[in-house]
């Protein structure tokens, strides 16, 4: 079956731009998360959905940040205003929560490049 | 703090040869930790997971340990193969939280040897 899936692959925008991160997850999880990579470091954490439940920002760095979630699907994170240490791996990853299991599926990831 | 952590940043092996990958962490709290391995360009992808009522469990030329005593996890890869390179992160679910969440340690890069 399909797998989370992230659209652009790839985004150059020019420092001050607002961007638009798409995650499709895998149909019917019902967990979503958002992972920040930067060059050879590890998965940081950002935002996380379950369910209809309050978003968990916990982890979004600023409040340029911001994410959502339609009808319990595709999750859009929008960054405003970019600026030049925005530019990472953005990763998805969703989850179906199911038996307890806390497998997280990863989509391939969007990178963006603040000029 | 919470934190998941590796011993060493580059782990190089010989074609063949096992290949063990560690991995520390601080929060006795939880319960479940999972393996991914990253190719370059790519997103992580499961390896393997444990849940802390169990100390080992294996896979496909996998194991997984599990020492909560000291709180520490490694990876053991058998017959260790040129596909195998790729960065491996360990990570931990955030507590007994049940959320999912689950909190990356910054990653061993495993280089095989041809």
């Amino acid at each position: 079956g399909a797998g989370v899936s992230q659209s652009p692959s790839n985004k150059v925008t020019e420092k001050g731009k607002d961007v638009e991160l798409r995650c499709d997850p895998i149909s019917g999880h019902t967990a979503l998360y958002w992972y920040r990579q930067s060059l050879g470091q590890g998965l940081e954490f950002l935002i996380y959905f379950q369910g209809n439940s309050a978003p968990d920002k916990s982890g979004l760095p600023s409040d340029r940040f911001s994410a959502e979630r339609t009808g319990g699907s595709v999750s859009t994170l929008t960054i405003q205003r970019t600026q030049q240490e925005d530019s990472a791996v953005y990763l998805c990853a969703s989850s179906s929560m199911a038996g307890g299991s806390y497998e997280q599926y990863f989509g391939p990831g969007t990178r963006l490049t603040v000029t | 703090g919470e934190s998941v952590g590796l011993h060493l940043p580059t782990l190089s092996v010989q074609e063949g040869d096992n290949s063990i990958i560690n991995c520390a962490y601080s929060n006795s709290a939880s319960d479940y930790f999972i393996w991914y391995k990253q190719e370059s360009g790519k997103g992580p992808q499961f390896i393997i997971d444990i849940r802390s009522n169990m100390d080992k469990r294996q896979g496909q030329r996998v194991t997984v340990l599990l020492n909560k005593t000291v709180k520490h996890l490694s990876l053991q890869i058998a017959a260790t193969q040129p596909g195998d390179s790729a960065v491996y992160f360990c990570a931990e679910n955030e507590g007994s939280s049940n959320t999912g969440k689950l909190i990356f340690g910054q990653g061993t890069t495993l280089q095989v040897k041809p």
